[in-house]
């Protein structure tokens, strides 16, 4: 079993529909990352958080540690939105990040 | 800023040939990063510099993979021999402080090896 798993693998959706994108991991953390990785391979970071929530634009991410579970939402989605969300998660006392498998959403017009 | 700077964008090489990927990390930057990306496996961390100091290499695939860092503004990571399952998309990142988390990545190296 793969220490981070996101859900689902792959997600289609029309253009406006609210996305989620889940995120479980089984390792303690010192905080989770949320990445997009468009069609040209770039890979960009969106989020970092520790605890509770953090918004940019239409993007909002949460964290329950107790839990072990993170989640990625898209309001009003766009197909620019259209790309690969790589949840990753930094291993508590080191520095490296453990990946998961990512999510690739396409948003249709 | 220029970003995290790879090169070159692209190789294709032949089995057995040497390997030689470039990155120069983010000025100021205190932290390196390789990681290699494949359809199989997804994103893996391969090894990561502190202060030019390789921290943890666990994630290097076998002998075949060596990474140095010569000083602040310059990294390699060589393949010799390369074989064909080393295809993959190698991406370097920086980070600005061993406490910071956030990583910033370059637009990474894609590798073929025929």
């Amino acid at each position: 079993k793969n220490e981070v798993e996101q859900s689902p693998q792959n997600l289609t959706a029309q253009e406006g529909e609210f996305i989620t994108i889940n995120c479980s991991y089984s390792v303690g953390i010192s905080a989770l990352h949320w990445l997009q990785q468009h069609p040209g391979g770039g890979i960009v970071s969106l989020f970092m958080l520790s605890s509770g929530k953090k918004k940019h634009g239409r993007l909002i991410a949460t964290i329950n540690i107790q839990e072990k579970h993170s989640s990625l939402h898209i309001t009003a989605s766009h197909p620019r939105d259209s790309a690969v969300y790589i949840c990753a998660v930094r291993v508590q006392g080191a520095q490296k990040l453990v990946f998961g498998q990512g999510t690739r959403l396409t948003i249709n017009p | 800023d220029a970003g995290v700077i790879q090169s070159p964008r692209h190789e294709v090489t032949e089995m057995g040939q040497e390997v030689t990927l470039r990155c120069k990390p983010i000025s100021g930057h205190n932290s390196l990063f390789w990681y290699r990306q494949t359809m199989m496996r997804g994103l893996e961390l391969l090894i990561y510099f502190n202060n030019n100091v390789p921290i943890d290499d666990s994630g290097m695939p076998e002998d075949r993979f060596s990474a140095k860092m010569p000083n602040a503004s310059f990294s390699t990571l060589k393949i010799q021999p390369s074989e064909p399952r080393d295809s993959a998309v190698y991406f370097c990142a920086s980070s600005p402080t061993r406490l910071s988390y956030e990583q910033y990545f370059g637009p990474g190296t894609r590798l073929t090896v025929t």
